[in-house]
């Protein structure tokens, strides 16, 4: 069966340092992987989306990145933090040609100090 | 106007209490209809999910799509206060990216 990891749970962080985020997925092959960020009483924001290696594509301009470094490895990435980045952040994964939702990560809770 | 709309709540309700859930969207071209719920400081899980109009129940659960209307509902029945979490509704055309509602979020009182 399919799992995603996530890591870590919780994380906080002071303003200017920077963020990596990891996402792993087991049990399948060349998964849709993306990034949401979960802001407090708000919807889920799609920050990035990856359909294969090294092919990420932005949904939103803001101050963090992403990479695909292997087929079921995405990780999330800022240079220097904002306070404004601050939020709950889910990675997900749907099987090429999915119609039927995303399966998430348990989230990690990101506070910028 | 947002493509999915979605009231936030809250939403309080006594136990046993039947809820319904909603979501409006503009997008005529979405086909798949999916719900989730949401614990706190948990990710998203997929409840329910159907294809067009109709009905689909699950138990206790009842996902309902008018694709006329652009309107979908959750009805829990026989609500319970592990049922308390946030709802988020999402649609898509189909293998494209899911749009979500902002989630309501929703108390079963014992």
């Amino acid at each position: 069966s399919q799992t995603i990891h996530q890591w870590p749970a919780t994380l906080v962080q002071p303003v200017g340092s920077p963020l990596s985020l990891e996402c792993t997925v087991e049990g399948t092959s060349n998964p849709n992987l993306y990034w949401y960020r979960q802001a407090a009483g708000r919807g889920l924001q799609l920050l990035f989306y990856s359909v294969g290696i090294g092919q990420i594509s932005s949904e939103v301009p803001q101050n963090l990145s992403a990479s695909r470094p292997q087929d079921r490895q995405f990780i999330l990435s800022s240079k220097k933090l904002l306070l404004s980045d601050s939020g709950f952040y889910l990675c997900a994964w749907r099987p090429v040609g999915g119609l039927y939702g995303y399966t998430f990560g348990s989230g990690t809770r990101l506070t910028v100090v | 106007q947002k493509e999915v709309e979605q009231d936030p709540g809250p939403l309080s309700v006594p136990e046993g209490a039947i809820v319904s859930l909603n979501c409006t969207y503009s997008n005529s071209a979405f086909q798949y209809f999916m719900w989730y719920r949401q614990y706190s400081r948990k990710g998203p899980e997929l409840l329910m999910y159907t294809y067009s109009s109709g009905n689909k129940e699950d138990g206790r659960f009842t996902a309902q799509v008018d694709k006329s209307s652009k309107y979908i509902s959750l009805f829990i029945r026989d609500s319970q206060p592990s049922d308390s979490a946030t709802y988020l509704c999402a649609m898509s055309e189909g293998a494209q990216k899911l749009v979500f509602g902002q989630g309501t979020r929703l108390t079963i009182n014992p």
